[in-house]
């Protein structure tokens, strides 16, 4: 299994600001993945970082407010832009080395404040 | 729209006692289920995967998969209060060229002592 990690692990962060987030895969992965999830709920898919093409968003999610890079096969990065108190939440990145429907390994997470 | 549904619980058992969590969901066309487990304050941690019709066991976890009645279940023998989490369903749903994972929003469950 791959081991994740992501940076920061927790943010506090003012209205109309942004914050990137940055995950690491120790190997080589197919895919990696964006997911938020707000408390008390399941989690909720962002988009599918491509590497080296545009990142795929799911309904509802748009690239000029969750901008995502891919540059290699062990590294993305998501940021939040023109940050609100509702995108307070946690997210997290997800990596496999499948399929997007294969088996998916987590992150430990961010957990994002807006004030 | 494609969707996993689960008991929100929470489901309380003693220790000892045998867990069974549910899952269901709409996708006919999903080959691959997944059960995660997540503590509060952490990330979904993978416990079992299944793609064939039937059980499979892993120590204390048997998965079951039911294609027929788009239906998959994890059991939890011998329960401890350190099983006592958040279980996530989820199931691979192919979407162009890369598919991706729908999860349930979870089922709690408490182990008591």
């Amino acid at each position: 299994s791959a081991v994740i990690s992501q940076k920061p692990s927790r943010d506090i962060c003012q209205r109309g600001t942004s914050l990137t987030i940055q995950c690491q895969v120790d190997s080589q992965v197919t895919m990696m993945f964006w997911y938020r999830q707000q408390p008390g709920q399941s989690l909720t898919l962002i988009a599918t970082a491509n590497q080296g093409s545009e990142a795929t968003y799911e309904s509802g999610f748009v690239i000029d407010k969750f901008p995502i890079s891919r540059p290699n096969l062990t590294f993305s990065t998501l940021t939040v832009s023109n940050m609100s108190p509702e995108d307070s939440s946690i997210y997290l990145c997800s990596a496999g080395s499948g399929s997007g429907w294969d088996t998916q390994y987590f992150g430990p997470g961010t957990r994002l404040t807006v004030l | 729209q494609k969707e996993v549904e689960q008991n929100s619980g929470p489901l309380s058992v003693p220790e000892g006692a045998i867990a069974s969590l549910n899952c269901t969901y709409s996708d006919r066309g999903s080959q691959s289920f997944f059960w995660y487990r997540q503590y509060s304050g952490k990330s979904p941690e993978l416990i079992m995967s299944i793609y064939s019709n039937g059980d499979k066991e892993d120590g204390r976890f048997t998965a079951q998969l039911n294609k027929a009645s788009q239906y998959v279940s994890l059991l939890i023998r011998d329960s401890q209060p350190s099983d006592s989490a958040t279980y996530l369903c989820a199931v691979g749903v192919y979407g162009g060229s890369q598919g991706n994972l729908i999860f349930g929003k979870g089922t709690k469950l408490s182990v008591k002592p």
